[in-house]
Protein backbone atom coordinates (compact mmCIF):
# COMPACT_ATOMS: atom_id res chain seq x y z
CA UNK A 1 0.00 0.00 0.00
CA UNK A 2 0.88 3.96 0.67
CA UNK A 3 3.98 5.06 2.35
CA UNK A 4 4.04 6.85 4.86
CA UNK A 5 2.44 10.56 3.50
CA UNK A 6 3.61 14.13 5.34
CA UNK A 7 2.07 17.49 5.01
CA UNK A 8 2.51 20.17 4.26
CA UNK A 9 6.03 19.56 2.02
CA UNK A 10 6.86 22.76 2.66
CA UNK A 11 5.85 25.33 5.34
CA UNK A 12 7.69 28.77 5.93
CA UNK A 13 6.50 30.67 9.32
CA UNK A 14 6.96 34.12 10.44
CA UNK A 15 8.42 34.16 14.33
CA UNK A 16 6.19 33.74 16.63
CA UNK A 17 3.37 31.69 14.77
CA UNK A 18 1.91 28.47 15.43
CA UNK A 19 2.00 25.78 12.82
CA UNK A 20 0.66 21.90 12.47
CA UNK A 21 2.61 19.46 10.73
CA UNK A 22 0.61 16.05 9.89
CA UNK A 23 1.65 12.53 8.96
CA UNK A 24 -0.28 9.77 7.62
CA UNK A 25 1.69 6.54 8.41
CA UNK A 26 1.59 3.10 7.02
CA UNK A 27 -2.31 1.26 7.44
CA UNK A 28 -2.19 -1.23 10.30
CA UNK A 29 1.08 0.69 11.68
CA UNK A 30 1.10 0.30 15.73
CA UNK A 31 4.03 2.85 16.01
CA UNK A 32 4.28 6.45 14.87
CA UNK A 33 7.78 8.49 15.30
CA UNK A 34 8.85 12.08 15.25
CA UNK A 35 12.30 13.04 14.19
CA UNK A 36 14.08 16.22 13.63
CA UNK A 37 16.59 16.71 11.05
CA UNK A 38 18.68 20.16 11.24
CA UNK A 39 20.68 20.66 8.13
CA UNK A 40 23.71 18.29 7.20
CA UNK A 41 22.45 16.47 10.31
CA UNK A 42 21.07 13.18 11.37
CA UNK A 43 17.65 12.68 12.46
CA UNK A 44 17.22 13.29 15.86
CA UNK A 45 14.29 11.38 17.90
CA UNK A 46 11.45 13.90 19.62
CA UNK A 47 9.20 11.56 20.57
CA UNK A 48 6.56 8.56 19.63
CA UNK A 49 3.53 6.60 19.71
CA UNK A 50 2.18 2.82 20.32
CA UNK A 51 -1.46 3.15 19.01
CA UNK A 52 -2.85 6.56 20.60
CA UNK A 53 -0.98 6.76 23.15
CA UNK A 54 2.46 8.39 23.79
CA UNK A 55 5.11 6.62 25.58
CA UNK A 56 8.21 8.71 25.21
CA UNK A 57 8.52 12.98 24.21
CA UNK A 58 12.28 13.05 25.90
CA UNK A 59 13.08 14.29 22.59
CA UNK A 60 10.61 17.19 22.43
CA UNK A 61 13.09 20.59 22.93
CA UNK A 62 10.58 22.80 24.66
CA UNK A 63 7.17 22.85 25.93
CA UNK A 64 6.33 25.03 22.47
CA UNK A 65 6.30 20.88 20.97
CA UNK A 66 3.73 19.18 21.34
CA UNK A 67 2.29 15.56 19.44
CA UNK A 68 -0.89 13.72 19.72
CA UNK A 69 -2.36 11.15 17.94
CA UNK A 70 -5.79 10.95 19.19
CA UNK A 71 -7.31 8.11 17.04
CA UNK A 72 -4.16 5.97 16.80
CA UNK A 73 -3.47 6.59 13.27
CA UNK A 74 -2.85 9.94 11.92
CA UNK A 75 -0.59 12.10 14.02
CA UNK A 76 0.17 15.51 14.41
CA UNK A 77 3.16 17.87 15.64
CA UNK A 78 2.10 20.99 16.62
CA UNK A 79 4.80 24.02 17.47
CA UNK A 80 3.78 27.27 19.27
CA UNK A 81 5.36 30.53 19.10
CA UNK A 82 8.34 29.23 16.29
CA UNK A 83 11.18 30.05 17.05
CA UNK A 84 14.30 30.45 13.97
CA UNK A 85 16.18 27.46 15.67
CA UNK A 86 13.02 25.18 15.27
CA UNK A 87 13.85 25.50 11.16
CA UNK A 88 14.48 22.02 9.93
CA UNK A 89 13.07 19.16 8.29
CA UNK A 90 10.35 16.79 10.45
CA UNK A 91 9.93 13.36 9.50
CA UNK A 92 7.93 10.67 10.69
CA UNK A 93 8.20 7.10 10.45
CA UNK A 94 5.90 4.50 11.41
CA UNK A 95 6.52 0.78 12.56
CA UNK A 96 4.34 -2.43 11.88
CA UNK A 97 4.59 -3.03 16.12
CA UNK A 98 6.45 -2.63 19.11
CA UNK A 99 8.56 -4.99 20.92
CA UNK A 100 10.50 -6.15 18.27
CA UNK A 101 13.06 -5.17 16.05
CA UNK A 102 10.61 -3.64 13.57
CA UNK A 103 12.02 -1.32 10.54
CA UNK A 104 10.90 2.32 10.67
CA UNK A 105 9.88 3.69 7.69
CA UNK A 106 9.84 7.29 7.26
CA UNK A 107 7.67 9.67 5.10
CA UNK A 108 8.77 12.44 2.98
CA UNK A 109 9.45 15.15 5.85
CA UNK A 110 8.32 18.56 6.28
CA UNK A 111 10.41 21.10 5.81
CA UNK A 112 10.11 24.09 8.47
CA UNK A 113 11.44 27.47 7.55
CA UNK A 114 10.77 29.88 10.39
CA UNK A 115 11.95 33.84 9.64
CA UNK B 1 22.61 7.15 26.61
CA UNK B 2 23.25 5.21 23.21
CA UNK B 3 25.77 7.80 21.61
CA UNK B 4 26.39 6.64 17.47
CA UNK B 5 29.46 8.02 15.50
CA UNK B 6 30.43 7.42 11.44
CA UNK B 7 33.44 8.30 9.68
CA UNK B 8 34.33 9.11 7.64
CA UNK B 9 31.53 12.14 7.20
CA UNK B 10 32.25 12.82 3.94
CA UNK B 11 33.97 10.22 1.60
CA UNK B 12 34.85 11.22 -2.29
CA UNK B 13 35.80 8.32 -4.82
CA UNK B 14 36.28 6.55 -8.05
CA UNK B 15 33.61 4.77 -9.98
CA UNK B 16 34.71 1.52 -9.52
CA UNK B 17 36.93 1.35 -5.98
CA UNK B 18 35.75 -0.26 -2.83
CA UNK B 19 35.25 1.31 0.60
CA UNK B 20 34.22 1.14 3.57
CA UNK B 21 32.38 3.41 6.17
CA UNK B 22 32.31 2.53 9.70
CA UNK B 23 29.94 3.11 12.59
CA UNK B 24 30.80 3.06 16.00
CA UNK B 25 28.00 2.97 19.51
CA UNK B 26 28.62 3.85 22.64
CA UNK B 27 26.53 1.62 24.77
CA UNK B 28 24.88 -2.47 23.95
CA UNK B 29 22.62 -1.86 21.39
CA UNK B 30 20.12 -4.46 20.28
CA UNK B 31 19.76 -3.44 16.40
CA UNK B 32 21.71 -1.96 14.20
CA UNK B 33 20.36 0.19 10.86
CA UNK B 34 21.62 1.43 7.84
CA UNK B 35 19.73 4.09 6.12
CA UNK B 36 20.55 6.29 2.88
CA UNK B 37 19.11 9.51 1.68
CA UNK B 38 19.67 11.42 -1.22
CA UNK B 39 19.61 14.72 -1.54
CA UNK B 40 16.31 16.58 -0.82
CA UNK B 41 14.68 13.19 -0.02
CA UNK B 42 13.71 11.20 2.85
CA UNK B 43 15.78 7.87 4.33
CA UNK B 44 15.80 4.99 2.41
CA UNK B 45 15.62 1.18 4.76
CA UNK B 46 18.86 -0.78 3.89
CA UNK B 47 19.92 -2.78 6.24
CA UNK B 48 18.92 -4.28 9.51
CA UNK B 49 21.50 -5.90 11.68
CA UNK B 50 20.23 -7.63 14.50
CA UNK B 51 22.67 -10.44 15.93
CA UNK B 52 26.97 -10.55 16.47
CA UNK B 53 28.30 -11.91 13.45
CA UNK B 54 25.32 -10.80 11.16
CA UNK B 55 25.90 -9.46 7.35
CA UNK B 56 23.83 -8.57 4.62
CA UNK B 57 23.89 -7.92 1.04
CA UNK B 58 21.95 -5.92 -1.53
CA UNK B 59 23.79 -5.57 -4.73
CA UNK B 60 27.24 -3.60 -4.03
CA UNK B 61 26.51 -2.73 -0.72
CA UNK B 62 27.51 -5.07 2.77
CA UNK B 63 26.70 -4.64 6.15
CA UNK B 64 27.93 -6.30 9.18
CA UNK B 65 27.26 -6.23 12.59
CA UNK B 66 30.19 -6.58 15.69
CA UNK B 67 28.02 -6.47 18.92
CA UNK B 68 31.91 -7.01 21.02
CA UNK B 69 33.40 -4.43 19.23
CA UNK B 70 30.08 -1.93 18.96
CA UNK B 71 30.59 -1.61 15.42
CA UNK B 72 28.93 -2.21 11.86
CA UNK B 73 30.32 -1.75 9.19
CA UNK B 74 28.72 -0.89 5.56
CA UNK B 75 31.14 -1.69 2.62
CA UNK B 76 30.57 -0.59 -1.05
CA UNK B 77 31.80 -3.10 -3.56
CA UNK B 78 33.08 -1.56 -7.28
CA UNK B 79 31.38 1.53 -6.38
CA UNK B 80 28.88 3.59 -9.34
CA UNK B 81 27.99 7.12 -9.65
CA UNK B 82 24.19 6.28 -8.65
CA UNK B 83 25.55 5.09 -5.16
CA UNK B 84 26.26 8.70 -4.24
CA UNK B 85 24.09 10.22 -1.10
CA UNK B 86 24.53 10.21 2.55
CA UNK B 87 24.42 7.02 4.40
CA UNK B 88 23.22 6.89 7.88
CA UNK B 89 23.61 4.28 10.87
CA UNK B 90 20.89 3.95 13.78
CA UNK B 91 21.01 1.97 16.62
CA UNK B 92 18.51 1.05 19.28
CA UNK B 93 18.46 0.65 22.91
CA UNK B 94 17.13 -2.36 24.61
CA UNK B 95 13.60 -2.00 25.12
CA UNK B 96 13.42 1.55 23.90
CA UNK B 97 11.88 1.86 19.97
CA UNK B 98 13.28 5.40 19.47
CA UNK B 99 17.02 5.37 17.13
CA UNK B 100 19.39 7.03 17.77
CA UNK B 101 21.28 8.22 14.44
CA UNK B 102 25.02 8.83 13.57
CA UNK B 103 25.46 12.08 11.73
CA UNK B 104 25.78 10.56 8.50
CA UNK B 105 28.38 9.79 5.42
CA UNK B 106 28.24 11.94 2.65
CA UNK B 107 29.24 9.65 -0.24
CA UNK B 108 30.25 11.27 -3.82
CA UNK B 109 31.08 8.64 -6.74
CA UNK B 110 33.38 10.54 -9.32
CA UNK B 111 33.07 9.18 -12.55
Amino acid sequence: GAGVSQSPRYKVAKRGQDVALRCDPISGHVSLFWYQQALGQGPEFLTYFQNEAQLDKSGLPSDRFFAERPEGSVSTLKIQRTQQEDSAVYLCASSLAIGGPYEQYFGPGTRLTVT
Amino acid sequence: ELKVEQNPLFLSMQEGKNYTIYCNYSTTSDRLYWYRQDPGKSLESLFVLLSNGAVKQEGRLMASLDTKARLSTLHITAAVHDLSATYFCAGGDFGNEKLTFGTGTRLTIIP
